[in-house]
């Protein structure tokens, strides 16, 4: 099993629609959650942080579900320049991060 | 912020020749880097972890004879691909931890290495 499990997609969605990604995770002792973005061919780039209270960030909101092991993001009114690939990822603790495989997200006119 | 600059951004070698890679922190002491690699439509898998003065750390299945690391500055750390074979061609990414943070969170530009 996968330490952080994503559905690759794509998520082909129009402008201005609300779409979820969602995210497992197998190690219960994970401390830390992030979700990243990643465009092609180029460096992952911190997109925001998952705390355990859920968090938002302007048309994002992030989930973190500790019970399950579960994380998702939200991305609400999506812009073309959304489009790209959504990196759940996680700290267990051993100094380095764990990223899932991505999700791609094309959001179309 | 935090900037790390990884070079080259892209090359093409020859099979059997050796590539470094150059990852540097600008404007914080990076006493840990992080190498990971990336191949096509998969995540991002961490190669090693490279401590400032000490010898890496690799991950189960990564050669250490194969890929060299050196980490002999608290802003420099090199990735060496040695006798490169076309199934190296991947996207090799460094990212670096500052000194009092406890994990990798800056990431280099990545390159693309190409062996034909």
């Amino acid at each position: 099993r996968k330490e952080v499990e994503q559905d690759p997609g794509p998520f082909n969605v129009p402008e201005g629609a609300t779409v979820a990604f969602n995210c497992t995770y197998s190690n219960s002792a994970s401390q830390s959650f992030f979700w990243y973005r990643q465009d092609c061919r180029k460096e992952p780039k911190l997109l925001m942080s998952v705390y355990s209270s859920g968090n938002e960030d302007g048309r994002f909101t992030a989930q973190l579900n500790r019970a399950s092991q579960y994380i998702s993001l939200l991305i609400r009114d999506s812009k073309l320049s959304d489009s790209a690939t959504y990196l759940c990822v996680v700290h267990t603790g051993r100094r380095a991060l764990t990223f899932g495989s991505g999700t791609r997200l094309q959001v179309q006119p | 912020g935090a900037v790390v600059s990884q070079h080259p951004s892209r090359v093409i070698c020859k099979s059997g020749t050796s590539v470094k890679i150059e990852c540097r922190s600008l404007d914080f002491q990076a006493t840990t880097m992080f190498w990971y690699r990336q191949f096509p439509k998969q995540s991002l898998m961490l190669m090693a972890t490279s401590n400032e003065g000490s010898k890496a750390t690799y991950e189960q299945g990564v050669e250490k004879d194969k890929f060299l690391i050196n980490h002999a500055s608290l802003t420099l750390s090199t990735l060496t691909v040695t006798s490169a074979h076309p199934e190296d061609s991947s996207f090799y990414i460094c990212s670096a931890a500052a000194r009092d943070t406890g994990l990798g969170y800056t990431f280099g530009s990545g390159t693309r290495l190409t062996v034909v």
